[in-house]
């Protein structure tokens, strides 16, 4: 079966740029997309098609891949964006999640 | 603004059923696929099923086959989850999520608050 491998954990300072990877084979074939939860909350979207944003989500977020390798990078991290984030592709897969820590 | 609001979850013994809902607003329901994805405590995220506009095309996650049944009502705005012969294992959030088909993938691109679903004796 299809899968997507995240770190469980990243963390950086206030300020710092923080880089969330997930690899699967299919990602060279497929587009990666990129959901954010802060503790108690709903997933919300963050990255589309590799590397398309929504409107509402900062312009420090952005998404990119390569190979078989995509990432969220978020570029001057600030303790908001402490959250777990989940990579997911084609056949409703996701990722196992990465706790980032922001502190 | 899209808003996905959930109810019907609770407490359940082993063999149990509950019915899941989830009221749609702020865009056309009828044109979009819906889905159910949940979350164990503690654990990530799993996408269970999903419906397609017309109801024509129905998938659902290994683990819950013959035993959950996905439904949606276009004329009400709404989406179901009838879960039977509930086991332990399926305890979790259960998420209502909006889905996108698009020529590059499938992806959710808005989500519910969620309901619980607890399963214990």
């Amino acid at each position: 079966s299809y899968e997507l491998t995240q770190p469980p954990s990243v963390s950086v300072s206030p300020g710092q740029t923080a880089r969330i990877t997930c690899s699967g084979d299919a990602l060279p074939k497929k587009f990666a997309y990129w959901y954010q939860q802060k503790s108690g909350q709903a997933p919300v979207l963050v990255i589309y098609e590799d590397n398309k944003r929504p409107s509402e989500i900062p312009e420090r977020f952005s998404g990119s891949s390569s190979g078989t390798m995509a990432t969220l990078t978020i570029s001057g991290a600030q303790v908001e964006d402490e959250a777990d984030y989940y990579c997911h592709s084609t056949n409703r897969v996701f990722g196992g999640g990465t706790k980032l820590t922001v502190l | 603004e899209v808003k996905l609001v959930e109810s019907g979850g609770g407490l359940v013994k082993p063999g149990g059923s509950l019915r899941l809902s989830c009221a749609a607003s702020g865009f056309t329901f009828s044109t979009y696929n819906m889905n159910w994805v949940r979350q164990a405590p503690g654990k990530g995220l799993e996408w269970v099923s999903s419906i397609v506009t017309s109801t024509s095309y129905i998938y659902y996650t290994d683990s819950v086959k013959g035993r959950f049944t996905i439904s949606r009502d276009n004329a009400k705005n709404s989406l179901y989850l009838q879960m039977n012969s509930l086991r332990a294992e399926d305890t979790g959030v259960y998420y209502c999520a909006r889905g996108r088909d698009t020529a590059g993938g499938y992806y959710f691109d808005y989500w519910g608050q969620g309901t619980l679903v607890t399963v214990s004796s």
